[in-house]
């Protein structure tokens, strides 16, 4: 079963930083590709960045391009999202999500409970 | 950037009614485009991807269909538990942008 644990998420002032985890069990996590996808509270669904299967192309919102930063770690079966210079707007769960499977299948076919990020001062 | 847009925003509809969602891509995104069931308080579902296959362990009452620019999400017969928010999204390239979501609720 695949089970995607995010982490990392807690309440930062506007300008901070935060770096978001997401552990992955149940595939083989160096064959997918992964994402970042954020929803604010009672709000619709807005795509963050996503990273190829060997981490050889990422690719973020323009929303979020410049100040966050996505990366993967095979060995630990773990997915990074460093997020700096924080704004109220990017208060939201964050879903770490897997790619479907083979190339160019870069919708989301398993989502992770999501970590809540609150930003304020 | 390529924008999402679906119509309506909201529908009421009886348990077995057909019902069906639009989503329109600002630009030709060819079959790119996925659909997702998030129902309340749980995370988006992937119910259909390349615009028309269902992903394994959907009810086959969902469907889908288009290409380039228009595309349709149907529920042939429209059940209570299918009370969810619906969103379609494409992702041929970055930024892999969602449509701002359809409600559907049981008249």
């Amino acid at each position: 079963e695949v089970q995607l644990v995010e982490s990392g998420g807690g309440v930062v002032r506007p300008g901070g930083s935060l770096r978001l985890s997401c552990a992955a069990s149940g595939f083989t996590f160096g064959d997918f590709g992964m994402s970042w996808v954020r929803q604010a509270p009672g709000k619709g669904l807005e795509w963050v960045s996503g990273i190829t299967w060997n981490g050889g192309y990422t690719s973020y919102a323009d929303s979020v391009k410049g100040r966050f930063t996505i990366s993967r770690d095979d060995a630990k079966n773990s997915l990074y999202l460093q997020m700096s210079s924080l704004r109220a707007e990017d208060t939201a769960f964050y879903h770490c999500a897997r790619d479907g499977r083979g190339g160019g299948s870069y919708y989301s076919d398993s989502w992770g409970q999501g970590t809540l990020v609150t930003v304020s001062s | 950037d390529i924008q999402m847009t679906q119509s309506p925003s909201s529908l009421s509809a009886s348990v077995r009614d057909r019902v069906t969602i639009t989503c329109r891509a600002s630009q030709d995104i060819s079959n790119s485009l996925a659909w997702y069931q998030q129902k309340p308080g749980k995370v988006p579902k992937l119910l259909i991807y390349a615009a028309s296959t269902l992903q394994s362990g959907v009810p086959s009452r969902f469907s889908g269909s288009g290409s380039g620019t228009d595309f349709t999400l149907t529920i042939s017969s429209l059940q209570p538990e299918d009370v969810a928010t619906y969103y379609c999204q494409k992702y041929n390239s970055a930024p892999r942008a969602f449509g701002q979501g359809t409600k559907v609720e049981i008249k």
